[in-house]
């Protein structure tokens, strides 16, 4: 069985401030895919990165990285300078081998204070 | 490129009457899931449908069935409806059925069951 976690259920920062999600994950599938969403108040998940198990690069994108490490099973998100519109629900997931089966952790909440 | 369609948006039910969903994926796309986000258990995966046949089915009863369409048009039934059916469904497409091919949301469907 597949299981992600997010141990933090909510964060609450001050704008500009730097904030780390964790995510932690467990499979036994050699091959699989993890995953950041972020789902503001309409309700829409929106896709941030999508990461292979091969691939241990870390990524950065604008205000956004990420850094996956296999040895801990971890794939942990920093937002650097968070901003208002930054404010939303963050899930991280997992698909193996199963097909298009996303097990997601249970989201952490980001709020970001003016 | 639109995106991925559900409807309807808002509904409202009662105890034991059913309820029909539907999603119109991206266009191209052939792989269909849902998945059911509550408060308590988070988001869960229902079913994935591709090329119109069932390829993994979540944890959940048999009240709750889907199909999907020769054009990649998928919905979801839930019959005999109870207070814990009350929920966001999500539907995602994606081109393929590999964790390679990444999964767009809609907007979802808010079912309330009084």
């Amino acid at each position: 069985a597949q299981k992600v976690t997010q141990a933090q259920t909510e964060i609450s920062v001050v704008e500009k401030e730097d904030v780390t999600l964790d995510c932690v994950y467990e499979t036994r599938d050699t091959t699989y895919y993890l995953f950041w969403y972020k789902q503001p108040p309409s309700g829409e998940l929106v896709f941030l990165i999508r990461r292979n198990s091969f691939d241990e690069q870390n990524e950065i994108s604008g205000r956004y990285s990420w850094n996956f490490q296999k040895s801990t099973s971890s794939f942990n998100f920093t937002i650097t300078a968070s901003q208002v519109v930054d404010s939303a629900v963050y899930f991280c997931a997992l698909i193996g081998n199963a097909g298009n089966m996303l097990t997601f952790g249970g989201g952490t909440r980001l709020m970001v204070k003016p | 490129k639109a995106g991925v369609t559900q409807t309807p948006r808002y509904l409202i039910k009662t105890r034991g009457q059913q309820v029909t969903l539907s999603c119109s994926p991206i266009s191209g796309h052939r792989s269909v899931s849902w998945y059911q986000q509550t408060p308590g258990q988070g988001l869960q995966f229902l079913f994935e449908y591709f090329s119109e046949t069932q390829r993994n089915k979540g944890n959940f009863p048999g009240r709750f069935s889907g199909r999907q369409f020769s054009n990649s048009r998928s919905e979801m039934n839930v019959s005999t409806l109870e207070l814990g059916d009350s929920a966001l469904y999500l539907c995602a497409s994606s081109l393929e059925r590999s964790g390679a091919n990444v999964l767009t949301f809609g907007a979802g469907s808010r079912l309330t069951v009084l």
